[in-house]
């Protein structure tokens, strides 16, 4: 079973500065997906951002964007330039190239201070 | 193109009682995926459909829960007999084919379900 581990319940940034969320993975696999989710206090699940372990290059997505490290398992978000909007639960999570099922870190709650 | 639609929103139950969760997947989609999420918690996965089949039930509790997504209608979650337990986000998603699979699924707005 894969397991992802995010180890910041909550961060706290100041309006246009710069927060990087942390995010660890375990799996035997060689092909498989990352994502950042995000989760307003709407609740709804937006996906931010996705990446294909078979690349190298990060992914960007605007002001999202990731540093993967795949020998580390590691696959953290950068946020640039907070917004308020920005506000919300980040969720880390894994899937399989060949599966369906995702699996999600705990997540860690962002507050953008204006 | 509506995205993946969920009702209702919010969904209040007194233990003993059954509730009913709806999903109609984007159009064009055929699997449908229903996610449970307590509180303060990750989404964790529940069971897999497609058309007049589940594929794989295997976050399922074994008891109470059932799924179903019809030929016709949309998927529907069902728990018997609610216990406080069960008070949660439920969080449907869908994707279209396999094969063209991106690893990407697309979620509705999620169903929250209280049991008083």
């Amino acid at each position: 079973a894969q397991t992802v581990t995010q180890s910041q319940p909550e961060m706290s940034v100041q309006e246009a500065e710069t927060v990087t969320l942390s995010c660890t993975y375990d799996t035997s696999e060689n092909n498989y997906y990352l994502f950042w989710y995000k989760q307003p206090p709407s609740r709804q699940m937006i996906l931010v951002i996705r990446q294909e372990a078979y690349k190298q290059q990060n992914a960007t997505e605007n002001r999202f964007s990731v540093n993967f490290q795949k020998a580390a398992k590691s696959f953290s978000l950068k946020i640039s330039d907070s917004q308020l909007g920005d506000t919300a639960m980040y969720f880390c999570a894994f899937m399989l190239s060949n599966d369906y099922k995702l699996s999600f870190g705990a997540g860690t709650t962002v507050t953008v201070r204006a | 193109n509506a995205g993946v639609m969920q009702n209702p929103r919010h969904l209040v139950r007194r233990r003993g009682q059954e509730a009913r969760l709806r999903c109609s997947p984007m159009k064009g989609h055929s699997h449908v995926y229903w996610y449970r999420q307590l509180p303060e918690e990750g989404l964790k996965f529940m069971v897999y459909l497609q058309k007049e089949n589940i594929i794989d039930e295997s976050g399922m509790p074994k008891e109470r829960f059932s799924a179903e997504f019809p030929k016709e209608g949309p998927s529907i979650l069902r728990i018997q007999q609610v216990v406080r337990g069960d008070s949660a986000a439920y969080f449907c998603a869908s994707s279209p084919r396999t094969d063209l699979n991106t690893g990407e699924l697309f979620f509705g707005e999620g169903s929250r379900l209280t049991v008083l």
